[in-house]
């Protein structure tokens, strides 16, 4: 089984500051993560793909890097709108999905 | 356009088993390579894969539910069901259904529902 160790659990910053949120899998995924940005109440949407990719719609102030274990999203230029929960989720198994713990992105 | 939307009790007495179904529009659960299935997030934490189906019926759980959770499809209503035995506090939870086109992406998620258990 995959796990994913997320960092931070939870962030603070300024509207127009950038920021970074990292997963690491236990094994090597290639290029196979995905992150979600999750508002209360709602299902999550899905932001990137392929660990860089970004979905349609995605405003190109997030961006993701990485291969193997190690991965990030970032968000440049933070906006209000952007206060969320964020996860990672390795998707390279059919038999298992192991989501990442989350990072709480709040802005001060 | 794929929607989906979850449907059962939001009240669960302890012991007792879940049964929620999730109806498919706008595509046919049949089509070829998805799976199907069910994540749930408890107040306040994280998100938990419970387990998938594939459209040909093979079946895929979290280890830590695999005793409890059965999910099924029923291609006739275009839907699919997941039961959940001895239920106690701890599954008290938001619970979503979602689509997976193969080997990837959760691409689609049923808006959630939140289910309690108590007595």
């Amino acid at each position: 089984d995959i796990q994913m160790t997320q960092s931070p659990s939870t962030l603070s910053a300024s509207v127009g500051d950038s920021v970074t949120i990292s997963c690491r899998a236990s094994q090597s995924i290639t290029r196979w993560l995905a992150w979600y940005q999750q508002k209360p109440g709602k299902a999550p949407r899905l932001l990137i793909f392929k660990a860089s990719t970004l979905e349609g719609g995605v405003p190109p102030r997030f961006s993701g890097r990485g291969s193997g274990r190690d991965f990030t999203l970032t968000i440049s230029s933070l906006q209000p709108d952007d206060s969320a929960t964020y996860y990672c989720l390795p998707y390279n198994s059919h038999s298992e999905l192991t989501f990442g713990g989350g990072t709480k992105v709040e802005i001060k | 356009q794929l929607q989906l939307k979850e449907s059962g009790p939001g009240l669960v007495k302890p012991s007792e088993t879940l049964s929620l179904t999730c109806n498919v529009s706008g595509d046919s659960i049949s089509k070829n390579s998805y799976y199907w299935g069910w994540i749930r997030q408890p107040p306040g934490q994280g998100l938990e894969w419970i387990g998938s189906i594939y459209y040909l019926g093979s079946t895929y759980y979290n280890p830590s539910l695999r005793s409890r959770a059965t999910v099924s499809i029923d291609a006739s209503r275009n839907q699919f069901s997941l039961t959940l035995t001895s239920m106690s506090a701890s599954d008290t939870a938001v619970y979503f259904c979602m689509r997976r086109p193969g080997v990837d992406v959760v691409s689609h998620w049923g808006p959630g529902i939140l289910v309690i258990v108590s007595s």
